[in-house]
Parts: structure tokens; C-alpha cells; sequence
């Protein structure tokens, strides 16, 4: 299973777009890339998930490269409430998510 | 996607004793699979479970702490035997959601006290 890379916190403030990048160097043919977000409190929820381009639902943009090495979820006009911790998960669809120690992010007004 | 139901929410336990967390799901799912958050951490499997099969467990979790039921494939239980402080945790359960690329579902979680 790929191990990911990403920012252990980041700052932004209400309106912006956020952009969190996630590097798995050693993704597989296989492997999607997805995306979850935790409130306290909570469990994880399910943002979006893509293999290659772009990808795009009604709440962020997914954006892979080529060489899939990287991605980058981005988050457009962020509030208060979009502030949570994001996990970058990448794997084949068999249920066994590795999460890494995600992304807090801080929506400051 | 489907709609996991978690019970309790939350339990202050002493220690030696055992808690068992309910997990029912709105339909029915071939896979169910558990996850333990410690304070301030990342998520960790601690095994999956397979409806009429003894459940998978990951490196690190052992049967004999962790007993699972999966009765059937709308149920399942864990529990968490003869308790100690590192066992406080947060308790999840998750299933496969059943749309085309929505991922994982995941309940609410049980938060453990263990004094």
C-alpha cells in the first residue's frame, strides 16, 4: 500500500481557496486516490476520490498529474466550518484504508 | 450511501472490564471493517469483518482483546476485553459505500474512557 506525504497544518482564511497536495511516490497501477475529512468528534467523511486529470463534485476539485505521483485537493472559498482535518488515502478499492496523520486545517474569519 | 448506526456514542468503563460496540448498517454489506483513533492520531484497522467468517485482524490486534461478532450482514460487534487506560480511544466502524465512487462510509464512532 502507498504511503502519502502531506502537510501536517495549514491556515487560511474565510473566501480562499485552499489547495492541500499529497505526495505517494510509489502509487500502484491500481491505486485511486481519495480524500476524507474529519470533524471532532466524528468519523471520517468521503470528499472525492480520482485516479488521473481532474476530477470535480459539488464540494472540491481533485487534481493528478501525469505520473500520479502527487495530487492536490483543492478546496474553493473555504468557511469556518470547512475546518477539519483532511486525510489523503491511496489504495485499490479493498476497504483496507491506511490513513496517514492528515492536514489540520484552520479556516480563520 | 449507507447509514451506519453506532452504539454508545460514548462509555467511561473501569478497567478489567470489557465494552461491546454495536454497529448496524441500513443495508446489507458483504464487509465491515473496524478502526481504533487514539487522542489526537490517525485512524488504525484493527480488523475486518466478513459476515459467516472469523473476522481478519491486522498486525497488532489480537482476538482474544478485540472480539468480533458479524451475526449478519447488517450487524456487527466489537469488543474491547478486560480494559486498560491505553484503550481510550475513539471506536469506528465503516462500510463500503454502495455508490460508484463514494468510497467508505464510516460511523460516528464510540468514545472509550478507560479509569
Amino acid at each position: 500500500l502507498a504511503k502519502t506525504t502531506q502537510p501536517i497544518s495549514m491556515d487560511s482564511y474565510e473566501g480562499q481557496e485552499v489547495n492541500i497536495t499529497c505526495s505517494h511516490n510509489n502509487i500502484a497501477t491500481n491505486d485511486y486516490i481519495t480524500w476524507y475529512q474529519q470533524f471532532p468528534s466524528q468519523g471520517p467523511r468521503f470528499i472525492i476520490q480520482g485516479y488521473k486529470t481532474k476530477v470535480t463534485n459539488e464540494v472540491a476539485s481533485l487534481f493528478i498529474p501525469a505520473d500520479r505521483k502527487s495530487s492536490t485537493l483543492s478546496l474553493p472559498r473555504v468557511s469556518l466550518s470547512d475546518t477539519a482535518v483532511y486525510y489523503c488515502l491511496v489504495g485499490y478499492d479493498t476497504g483496507k484504508l491506511i490513513f496517514g496523520q492528515g492536514t489540520t486545517l484552520q479556516v480563520k474569519p | 450511501s449507507a447509514v451506519i448506526s453506532q452504539k454508545p456514542s460514548r462509555d467511561i468503563c473501569q478497567r478489567g472490564t470489557s465494552l461491546t460496540i454495536q454497529c448496524q448498517v441500513d443495508s446489507q454489506v458483504t464487509m465491515m471493517f473496524w478502526y481504533r483513533q487514539q487522542p489526537g492520531q490517525s485512524l488504525t484497522l484493527i480488523a475486518t469483518a466478513n459476515q459467516g467468517s472469523e473476522a481478519t485482524y491486522e498486525s497488532g490486534f489480537v482476538i482474544d482483546k478485540f472480539p468480533i461478532s458479524r451475526p449478519n450482514l447488517t450487524f456487527s460487534t466489537l469488543t474491547v476485553s478486560n480494559m486498560s487506560p491505553e484503550d481510550s480511544s475513539i471506536y469506528l466502524c465503516s462500510v463500503e459505500a454502495k455508490d460508484a465512487g463514494y468510497g467508505y462510509t464510516f460511523g460516528s464512532g464510540t468514545r472509550l474512557t478507560v479509569v
